[in-house]
């Protein structure tokens, strides 16, 4: 079975451009969660997503949204961007949504985003 | 979610068992105790999870005392493919999908 997949791989942007990361879940998971992970620390999270619509963000500005659509995939979208917002990105698929107990997700291999 | 604190790094050597204790102590009722890991440059990975006791699955076992308030994780006979960053989390149904990571415990397994 695919795990998560995410594209691209690496990505290297200049500061004020715009960039779109995408993400296709596991089959049969309706949840998509994103986070960012700076070097050297753990992955803090921006955005869950479930049946198409949006069910927790976290502390990051505007610039950052995200959507999710029919078929489950999903696309983080990063405007005005920053060099701070050098990082992995990471998407996370699961099967349930917030009614769950299980934080059990499955998180792909990252797009690593490098803004000079 | 319950704050967690735990060990920036722990060194080991092949075939030692590996235990990484994770201090939270303002978790609540309905909060499970979570690990995950991550090797570089790849996302976390799901290990274990457990409410209390003990649990243990193919890769880890899981101590969760009584009180709830620190939980242990324990890797038998590591091999240096165990060399990873170790996570521990605590959150419930409230936290939904959200999963709140520490800096995690970075192990180095040496030969």
């Amino acid at each position: 079975d695919a795990g998560v997949t995410q594209s691209p791989t690496h990505l290297i942007k200049t500061r004020g451009q715009h960039v779109t990361l995408r993400c296709s879940p596991i089959s049969g998971h309706k949840s998509v969660s994103w986070y960012q992970q700076v070097l050297g620390q753990g992955p803090q999270f921006i955005f869950q997503y479930y049946e198409k619509e949006e069910r927790g963000r976290g502390n990051f500005p505007d610039r950052f949204s995200a959507r999710q659509f029919p078929n489950y995939s999903s696309e983080l979208n990063v405007n005005a961007l920053l060099l701070g917002d050098s990082a992995l990105y990471l998407c996370a698929s699961s099967f349930f949504s917030g009614a769950s107990a299980s934080n059990e997700q499955f998180f792909g291999p990252g797009t690593r985003l490098t803004v000079l | 979610l319950a704050k967690t604190t735990q060990p920036i790094s722990m060194d080991s050597y092949e075939g030692q068992e590996v235990n990484i204790t994770c201090s939270h102590n303002n978790i609540a009722t309905n909060d499970y105790i979570t690990w995950y890991q991550q090797f570089p440059s790849q996302g976390p990975r799901f290990i274990i999870q457990g409410y209390k006791t003990k649990v243990t699955n193919e890769v880890a076992s899981l101590f969760i005392p009584a009180d709830r308030k620190s939980s242990t994780l324990s890797l038998p006979r590591v091999s240096l493919s165990d060399t990873a960053v170790y996570y521990c989390l605590v959150g419930g149904k409230a936290a939904g999908n959200k999963l709140t990571f520490g800096g995690g415990t970075r192990v180095l397994v040496k030969p």
